[in-house]
């Protein structure tokens, strides 16, 4: 139960588009479709934003999209705005009930 | 709307005890799994443990099995974790959140509520 690997930060301007992988293994990412990702500031709780690698919980801007390719996810933030500045975190189920989580991402809105 | 209100948080001496509880409302709490998740301070998410819809079958990961246990009641719409031998790195915010009915991802979350074990 290694955690998914995430860059630990990455920065883009207002308008801008940014891209943050996730890189899992075989037996998470790569074996299910079932990589969802997480928004969350500072003090609260994460909120659902992508699940199932690219479909968009109802009330989540279409600004988000995410994708995968063998195993590794990644999620796109397009437009970027400053309510953006965020931690983000993916999450893969990985067989036999079990979730790994990634090590999180800290987005700067410059 | 889906509300999860965590609480039992506090604490504790290496090597004791705690109980956290999950209030849900806004959902039909019997049909749904639910999950624990943990936050140490500073860090990234780690996922903790799952139970099913009816409680029939639990899933833990290695950092926690054997010392922690979930559980949850049905007819009074909460969900427990109950946590023995606890050690400093155990100290984290849990948050309970709430599993889509696919299963496939954790739909909605609490606040949370912050475990400190420390002497």
């Amino acid at each position: 139960q290694s955690a998914l690997t995430q860059p630990a930060s990455v920065s883009g301007s207002p308008g801008q588009s940014i891209t943050i992988s996730c890189t899992g293994t075989s037996s998470d990412v790569g074996s299910y479709n079932l990589v969802s990702w997480y928004q969350q500031h500072p003090g609260k709780a994460p909120k659902l934003m992508i699940y199932e690698g690219s479909k968009r919980p109802s009330g989540v801007s279409n600004r988000f999209s995410g994708s995968k390719s063998g195993n590794t996810a990644s999620l796109t933030i397009s437009g970027l705005q400053a309510e953006d500045e965020a931690d983000y975190y993916c999450c893969s189920y990985a067989g036999s009930s079990s979730w790994v989580f990634g090590g999180g991402t800290k987005l700067t809105v410059l | 709307q889906v509300q999860l209100v965590e609480s039992g948080g506090g604490v504790v001496q290496p090597g004791g005890s705690l109980r956290l509880s999950c209030a849900a409302s806004g959902f039909t709490f019997s049909s749904y799994g639910m999950h624990w998740v943990r936050q140490a301070p500073g860090k990234g998410l780690e996922w903790v443990a799952f139970i099913r819809y009816d409680g029939s079958n639990k899933y833990y990961a290695d950092s926690v099995k054997g010392r922690f246990t979930i559980s949850r009641d049905n007819s009074k719409n909460t969900l427990y974790l109950q946590m023995n031998s606890l050690r400093a790195e155990d100290t984290a915010v849990y948050y309970c959140a709430k599993s889509s009915g696919s299963g496939s991802y954790l739909g909605y979350w609490g606040q949370g509520t912050l475990v400190t074990v420390s002497s």
